[in-house]
């Protein structure tokens, strides 16, 4: 079956610390991946996206992420996390054409 | 480019009312999706239209309906509302080609009283 998991519900990290949100995926296929970061009230905006390629892609607000087929994989990183970066993060992958599938989240939290 | 714009951004409802929540997707983009997130499911797909056309559906009972009009302009609709209908119903459109992005709006939050 398909799938997207968040292993981590919530994650807290200080400011100017380096940060790492897990994601793995179930897909048969050669799946196409996302994350999108979504602040309190708001919709989600997408950070970067996977298509093929370098493993290693670049996204909005200094945000990386790299994928790793072998371990079904798709983290997001961020050498030094800002306060501003506190906000819920969604992984998903394009499962065929028109649909995709969205991990539940990870909420992260920035102390000062 | 605008992007996509949901109204109203709020709505609060007694159960049994329907509701109807509209959305206007970035110009040019044909699709246009729909999913309902709640602190304890998630984002959870509701169904997607393309070209006035239904193409995608996800579990959720016919209460929920949509439609698209030829401006590729959306309307999701709500009957016999329940309380646990309350939710942030976001709406998303994306161009053309299968690897296009979801572009989301910022939701309606809906509150069923």
């Amino acid at each position: 079956a398909q799938s997207v998991t968040q292993p981590d519900i919530h994650i807290t990290v200080s400011e100017g610390a380096s940060l790492e949100l897990r994601c793995n995926y179930s897909y048969g296929a050669t799946p196409y991946l996302f994350w999108y970061v979504q602040s309190p009230g708001q919709g989600l905006q997408l950070l970067l996206k996977y298509f093929s390629g370098d493993t290693l892609v670049q996204g909005i607000k200094g945000f990386e992420a790299e994928f790793k087929r072998s371990q079904s994989s798709f983290n997001l990183r961020k050498p030094s996390v800002h306060w501003s970066d506190a906000a819920e993060y969604f992984c998903a992958v394009g499962a065929g054409t028109y649909k995709y599938i969205f991990g539940t989240g990870t909420r992260l939290k920035v102390l000062a | 480019k605008a992007g996509v714009t949901q109204t109203p951004r709020y709505l609060i409802k007694t159960r049994g009312q329907q509701v109807t929540l509209s959305c206007s997707p970035i110009s040019g983009h044909r699709s246009v999706s729909w999913y309902q997130q709640t602190p304890g499911q998630g984002l959870q797909f509701l169904f997607e239209y393309f070209s006035e056309t239904q193409r995608n559906k996800g579990n959720f009972p016919g209460r929920f309906s949509g439609r698209q009009f030829s401006n590729s302009r959306s309307e999701m609709n709500v009957s016999t509302l329940e309380l646990g209908d309350s939710a942030l119903y976001l709406c998303a459109s994306r161009g053309t080609g299968g690897r296009s992005p979801l572009h989301f709006g910022n939701g309606t939050r809906l509150t069923v009283t």
